[in-house]
């Protein structure tokens, strides 16, 4: 089975503090993905990675950097984290294939103070 | 461009009752399509998907899902609901080739009553 872990299930930061959040796939895959999900939102993709070394904006990537330089990790930071990023974060993988779904991790609850 | 619309935020029914969760998608390429469902305090989890093959999905925990090109829609349906189906649904579409991404509607909650 594929298996995408984060490194924290909850979390609670101070405004202002540099955080990491990390993401682990184990079935080699080319992509992966990190959303935030908030109530009533749904997911919203912050950046995602084709490639060691490589990442593209998603759709709010304001606040956000991401670095990956191993193919099994994506990490997520939060340079200055602020109150109005509270939110779930997820962590996603799939292989560079044509219709092959994206696998999911547990997903990782940051509050900031 | 893509986007996806789920209609109703909160679906409640009774168990044994139909369940229906509405998607409309739009796509300007023909769409892959996915239903994934998350329990409280949970990752996702691919219910179904439809890759331009047949279509009339069938998924896991008994749901399935019916691409209709014409009216743009992919709603997920299961004869009788049960306890455990209680959960957030949501429809998602992608171009579909190995470098697509995915966009999410904002997510069905389904209730099931005693």
């Amino acid at each position: 089975d594929v298996k995408v872990t984060q490194s924290s299930r909850y979390l609670v930061k101070r405004t202002g503090e540099k955080v990491f959040l990390e993401c682990v796939q184990d079935m080699d895959h080319e992509n992966m993905f990190w959303y935030r999900q908030d109530p009533g939102l749904g997911l919203r993709l912050i950046y995602f990675s084709y490639d060691v070394k490589m990442k593209e904006k998603g759709d709010i990537p304001e606040g956000y950097s991401v670095s990956r330089e191993k193919k099994e990790r994506f990490s997520l930071i939060l340079e200055s984290a602020s109150t109005n990023q509270t939110s779930m974060y997820l962590c996603a993988s799939r292989p560079r294939l044509a219709g092959v779904e994206q696998f999911f991790g547990p997903g990782t609850r940051l509050t900031v103070l | 461009a893509q986007s996806v619309t789920q209609l109703g935020s909160h679906v409640s029914v009774s168990e044994g009752a139909l369940v229906l969760l509405r998607c409309n998608y739009s796509s300007s390429v023909p769409p892959y399509l996915f239903w994934y469902v998350q329990y409280p305090n949970q990752g996702l989890q691919l219910l179904l998907k439809y890759t331009s093959a047949a279509t009339l999905v069938k998924g896991i925990n008994g749901f399935e899902a019916e691409f209709k090109k014409s009216e743009t829609t992919f709603h997920l349906t299961k004869p009788s609901a049960h306890m455990s189906d209680a959960a957030e649904y949501f429809c998602a579409v992608s171009q579909g080739s190995g470098y697509s991404t995915l966009t999410f509607g904002k997510g069905t909650m389904l209730l099931v009553s005693p």
